[in-house]
């Protein structure tokens, strides 16, 4: 029973280069959340997805950065034209329904993440 | 918008000392939740208050959450070198959504054995 598993665990750019972050949710979940720790940071919500929709991107920079989840295969957390501000861990977490129930003691699982750093 | 803080940034123990983190927002909150999060690691939930004046033990791990709904603490009794690692609270705004979780930027927990 995989948990949430996100790749590359690890991705080096240079500035101006492209990263694409990988996100499989659990299996039987069709909720996914991105969200976004600087160093010695907090996480910062990003975007919240379901399947094939954007439901709030809320905390998504304007420009350079796009999500989405298709129908088939993993979440896709898109940086285009990386800068050094950029440099972070990018978590995803999964839910079978949307978000947080309060009747219940479960939080988000998170994946392992992807570290970014840009060069 | 909603902020969450959380103090200290940083504590060093003495293996079998103490340890408290202490959580508030700026705003009424519907939960709180805790997440602990190692070196290198990533958040790994701990618990879910969501009662005004919740208490919740888990072993040597004792939460709280305030009566007005904007405070919470972590304390741990007695640490161990393996209670080593970042404790983050994080909270859904009251009449928000039930997805954007706001963390605070964590207190980093060192044990020294």
């Amino acid at each position: 029973n995989a948990g949430v598993m996100q790749n590359p665990r690890h991705l080096v750019r240079r500035r101006g280069q492209e990263a694409r972050l990988r996100c499989s949710p659990m299996k039987g979940h069709s909720h996914v959340y991105w969200y976004r720790q600087l160093p010695e940071e907090g996480l910062k919500f990003m975007v919240y997805l379901q399947k094939e929709n954007i439901i709030d991107e809320s905390g998504m920079p304007k420009e350079r950065f796009s999500a989405e989840f298709p129908k088939e295969g993993p979440s896709i957390l898109r940086i285009q034209q990386v800068v050094r501000g950029d440099s972070a861990a990018y978590f995803c977490a999964s839910s079978p329904r949307s978000g947080i129930r309060t009747d219940t003691n479960y939080g988000y699982t998170f994946g392992s993440g992807t570290r970014l750093t840009v060069v | 918008g909603q902020q969450v803080m959380q103090i200290p940034q940083y504590q060093h123990v003495q293996e079998g000392e103490d340890f408290t983190t202490y959580c508030n927002s700026s705003t009424t909150l519907s939960n709180i939740q805790w997440y602990k999060q190692r070196p290198g690691g990533h958040p790994v939930f701990l618990i879910q208050l969501v009662k005004s004046g919740e208490v919740k033990k888990q072993k040597r791990l004792t939460f709280q959450f305030g009566e007005a709904k904007k405070n919470s603490s972590l304390h741990i009794t007695a640490t161990q070198t393996t209670d080593v690692g970042t404790y983050f609270c994080a909270g859904l705004n009251s009449g928000g959504s039930n997805y954007k979780l706001t963390f605070g930027k964590g207190t980093l927990l060192t044990v020294n054995p």
